[in-house]
């Protein structure tokens, strides 16, 4: 069974890092890009970026690229988000998914870790 | 960036009808594109990647289709487990877009 659990989130000063985590299980996570989603409240999905196999291709949404720094540890089976000058907008659900391949087409989310909370506030 | 305009926002429906959720994008995405459920309080799950193919696992009452820029998902049967939120997300360019969402409701 695929599972991916998220961690690290809770209350952060505006300004300040936090950095998540995503813990991969059930399936060779080596074998697999792995991405990033956001959710603020009630509020619709936002892209944040992708890694890799073998880390050696990062992409980010642009309007992010410059806060935030994706990561992998394949021998851990483990996801990074590292996030940077974090401001009330990026309040939030914090999503890991593994990417399935679309062939030619790119690559979708096949399966969503449960989520993980960020709240930006002072 | 593709923009993904998804309709209706909202949807109440009766338990046995069928329903459709449209998604346009603001350019060819050339089937690029998957389907997505949120039941409140949850992470979403793919139901459908490549406009059309169903993922494992998921009901056959769940169907997506379309072309170029026009998409649909429909579903069959309606049942109460179906109440949730769906979203559309187009892969065939960066930045991955999402639908903004429809929110489906039983009358």
């Amino acid at each position: 069974e695929v599972k991916l659990v998220e961690s690290g989130g809770g209350l952060v000063q505006p300004g300040r890092s936090l950095k998540l985590s995503c813990a991969a299980s059930g399936f060779s996570f080596n074998d697999y890009w792995m991405g990033w989603v956001r959710q603020a409240p009630g509020k619709g999905l936002e892209w944040i970026g992708e890694i890799n196999q073998d880390s050696s291709t990062i992409n980010y949404t642009p309007s992010l690229k410059d806060k935030f720094t994706i990561s992998r540890d394949n021998a851990q089976n483990t996801l990074y988000l590292q996030m940077s000058k974090l401001g009330s907008e990026d309040t939030a659900i914090y999503y890991c998914a593994r990417e399935g391949y679309g062939g030619y087409l790119g690559y979708y989310f096949d399966y969503w870790g449960q989520g993980v909370m960020v709240t930006v506030s002072s | 960036d593709i923009q993904m305009t998804q309709s209706p926002a909202s949807l109440s429906a009766s338990l046995g009808e069928t329903v459709t959720i449209e998604c346009r994008a603001s350019e060819d995405i050339y089937n690029g594109l998957a389907w997505y459920q949120q039941k409140p309080g949850k992470s979403p799950q793919l139901l459908i990647y490549n406009a059309n193919s169903l993922h494992t696992g998921v009901p056959s009452r769940f169907s997506g289709s379309g072309s170029g820029t026009q998409y649909s998902l429909k579903i069959n049967s309606l049942q109460s487990e179906d109440v949730a939120s769906y979203f559309c997300q187009q892969y065939y360019n960066y930045p991955l877009t999402f639908g903004s969402g429809t929110k489906l409701e039983i009358k």
